[in-house]
């Protein structure tokens, strides 16, 4: 079962400029992740974000949560063509503090 | 050096053959997991391991078998009943314990293939 949903599938953009991405959910969490993966790769932590928290930073990172609408983004400022990946949110299950329930991911592609 | 490996990175099996994929770390996390990714797709849980000799079915185990005997190893068999074994297999880890907010290392992956 697949909690998360990214918006949009695909995203391309120029280098420099910045790129954002959608998550939405459907049951209440603790917490929700951002992962990010090369291709062929396996994934990176990102960033995590509590319940409790609204917005996050992490270098070129900015990470927002609206748990009334089950929904969180994820910008990336200034982009770099290494930025090209697939970026995933993440958010815990119910039945177990545990395990993750991944979204199908957004694919980056950062021209240069 | 510290992380956490998968082997092998490419794996070819032919239909009816049992394979197993290995997974190791040395970070001392206690859980474990094992992921399924199609093409184009997210992560599908096969089974994750919260302690030594311990395991929970996932959303997919169905024709899938898993160990747990060492904390650093958590080997994934795809045995012959799984019916579309071809796909990209992540092995996970995390600290665990309870309350914990269980960000997840991953390693590099193995790409299984079904002739």
């Amino acid at each position: 079962s697949q909690q998360g949903e990214e918006d949009p599938q695909a995203l391309s953009i120029q280098e420099g400029e910045n790129a954002t991405m959608n998550c939405s959910y459907k049951t209440s969490i603790n917490n929700l992740q951002w992962y990010r993966q090369n291709s062929g790769r396996g994934l990176v932590h990102l960033i995590l974000i509590r319940s409790n928290e609204r917005e996050k930073h992490s270098g070129r990172l900015r990470v927002t949560l609206d748990t009334s609408k089950k929904s969180s983004s994820l910008l990336i400022t200034a982009s770099r063509a290494a930025d090209t990946a697939s970026y995933f949110c993440a958010t815990d299950a119910r039945d177990s503090s545990y395990k993750l329930i991944f979204g199908s991911g957004t694919r980056l592609l950062v021209r240069p | 050096d510290g992380g956490i490996t998968q082997s092998p990175k490419y794996l070819f099996r032919k239909e009816g053959q049992n394979v197993t994929l290995s997974c190791e770390q040395n970070l001392n996390h206690d859980a474990m997991y094992w992921y399924r990714q199609d093409p184009g797709q997210g992560l599908r849980l096969i089974y994750y391991s919260q302690i030594v000799n311990d395991f929970q079915k996932g959303d997919i185990a169905e024709g899938y078998s898993v160990s747990r005997e060492k904390k650093e190893s958590f080997p994934l068999t795809v045995t012959s009943a799984q019916k579309n074994p071809t796909a990209f297999y992540l092995c996970a880890s995390s600290i665990g314990g309870r309350g914990s907010y269980n960000e997840q290392f991953f390693g590099p992956g193995t790409r299984l293939t079904v002739l």
